[in-house]
């Protein structure tokens, strides 16, 4: 049964650093999402991603945040200058277009992303 | 802005007991709703939705709009029901967040 996947499982970085956090989405799915969790918090919606462009964004996602799909299977979350908040489980999913906002959206195992 | 309520952060039931997991939620639209689940070292995945009106895993969960409510119950538990359980809605309003609670943690003791 295809999947989402993440890449890295973990990543540690300096305050200050950019850090890159990659998704591969189901292959025949067209709405791409990232989410995020603080440790003993809920998911946060961050940002949505469709034919190209983002759909929505929260007030989380700031300029410090970007998305990109740089090839046809890549799905990616770039922070420029990661600050100690910025810690967190990010979760990729994505879902079909048929069905609208009804739709299953399928979620990758997240990144652990922590900043130091 | 829409905001959904999990007041129960972690629920112990025995095995064979009924389950209730609460899910309350504030939208001034007609919201889609969900109930997602975690099981241990394991990604989110959807256990049901309103729209579907269907039973998964001995699970349902009813609508009530006049209490703004989605509570998941299963009448009884079994050990495999032990993980993080997540109500979510989406307004429908041209928009495809999920809007999340903060999860319930139910263990069923054997």
């Amino acid at each position: 049964e295809p999947e989402v996947t993440q890449t890295p499982s973990h990543q540690v970085t300096q305050m200050g650093q950019e850090v890159i956090l990659r998704c591969v989405p189901i292959s025949n799915h067209l709405y791409f999402y990232w989410y995020r969790q603080i440790l003993g918090q809920k998911v946060e919606f961050l940002v949505s991603f469709y034919n190209n462009e983002i759909s929505e964004k929260s007030e989380i996602f700031d300029d410090q945040f970007s998305v990109e799909r740089p090839d046809g299977s890549n799905f990616t979350l770039k922070i420029r200058s990661t600050k100690l908040e910025d810690s967190a489980m990010y979760f990729c999913a994505s879902s079909t277009l048929a069905g609208g906002p009804w739709n299953e959206q399928f979620f990758g195992p997240g990144t652990r992303l922590t900043v130091l | 802005a829409q905001r959904v309520t999990q007041p129960e952060k972690l629920l112990s039931v025995f095995k064979g007991a009924p389950v209730e997991l609460k899910c309350n939620y504030s939208y001034s639209g007609s919201p889609e709703l969900f109930w997602y689940v975690q099981y241990s070292r394991q990604r989110l995945q959807l256990l049901l939705r309103h729209i579907s009106r269907e039973s998964i895993k001995g699970f349902t969960a009813d609508l009530n709009k006049g209490e703004t409510s989605f509570h998941l119950k299963k009448p009884f538990a079994q050990e495999e029901d032990s993980a993080m359980y997540y109500c979510a809605l989406v307004t429908g309003a041209g928009s495809y967040q999920l809007t999340f609670g903060k999860g319930t943690k139910l263990s069923v003791i054997p």
